[in-house]
């Protein structure tokens, strides 16, 4: 069984599209995240959630927003796909007790905006 | 704000050799998580290793150990017996103790290894 899951694993769109990127965990662990890695493989953090509540929001356009229906679940939403967006996206998951500090990453989404 | 640099973007090693990333970061805290990702050309980060920075001894998990000089804020991962299935980009990350905390990640660096 796939511990963090992300769909889809590619996605080419235009520019100007609104575009979801899901992500499932099956760990049951408490906190998920967004990472971003640029084309120099930069990885930066977008958001975090931890049981359903926003609790790490870099500067991010405020056309990327994410959503958690319950704590397995983080999806990012991004309206208006704009060139500089093409990246690879990973979804990440841990246990925010900090007892087990090792983040869980999904196999990453690589979006590629024309 | 905590930073993490890996200030080598590429190194090469033969294979069975030993060859060391080095990795230096910078926080005021005192409790806090090191870790070494690898990210192969199939793009899943992969953890190599971990390190708490109140545990004096150097992790090591299996051909994979690290150099954790805390007052120096320095921590380097030694690969022993180089195979070609470690050429990766490798990546340097820290996290602060706490729940729910992100991680901040180095630059990374490739590694080829030559056969």
């Amino acid at each position: 069984d796939t511990a963090v899951s992300q769909t889809p694993k590619y996605l080419v769109t235009q520019m100007g599209n609104d575009k979801s990127i899901k992500c499932e965990q099956n760990l049951g662990h408490d906190t998920m995240y967004w990472y971003k890695q640029d084309s120099k493989k930069f990885l930066k953090i977008m958001f975090s959630y931890n049981n359903k509540e926003l609790i790490i929001n870099e500067t991010v356009p405020n056309r990327f927003s994410p959503k958690s229906p319950d704590k397995a679940h983080l999806n990012l939403h991004i309206n208006s796909l704009e060139l500089g967006d093409s990246a690879v996206y990973f979804c990440a998951s841990s246990q925010g007790n900090g007892l087990n500090t090792e983040a869980f990453f999904g196999q990453g989404t690589r979006l590629t905006v024309v | 704000a905590q930073t993490v640099t890996q200030s080598q973007p590429e190194m090469s090693v033969q294979e069975a050799e030993t060859v060391t990333l080095s990795c230096t970061y910078d926080t005021s805290e005192s409790d806090y998580y090191l870790f070494w990702y690898k990210q192969p050309p199939s793009r899943q980060m992969i953890l190599v290793i971990r390190q708490e920075a109140y545990k004096q001894q150097n992790a090591t998990e299996n051909r994979f150990s690290v150099n954790f000089q805390k007052a120096a804020k320095s921590f380097s991962l030694k690969i022993s017996d180089s195979q070609l299935g470690d050429a990766a980009m490798y990546f340097c990350a820290y996290r602060r103790r706490g729940g729910s905390e992100k991680l901040v990640f180095g630059k990374g660096m490739k590694l080829t290894v030559n056969p």
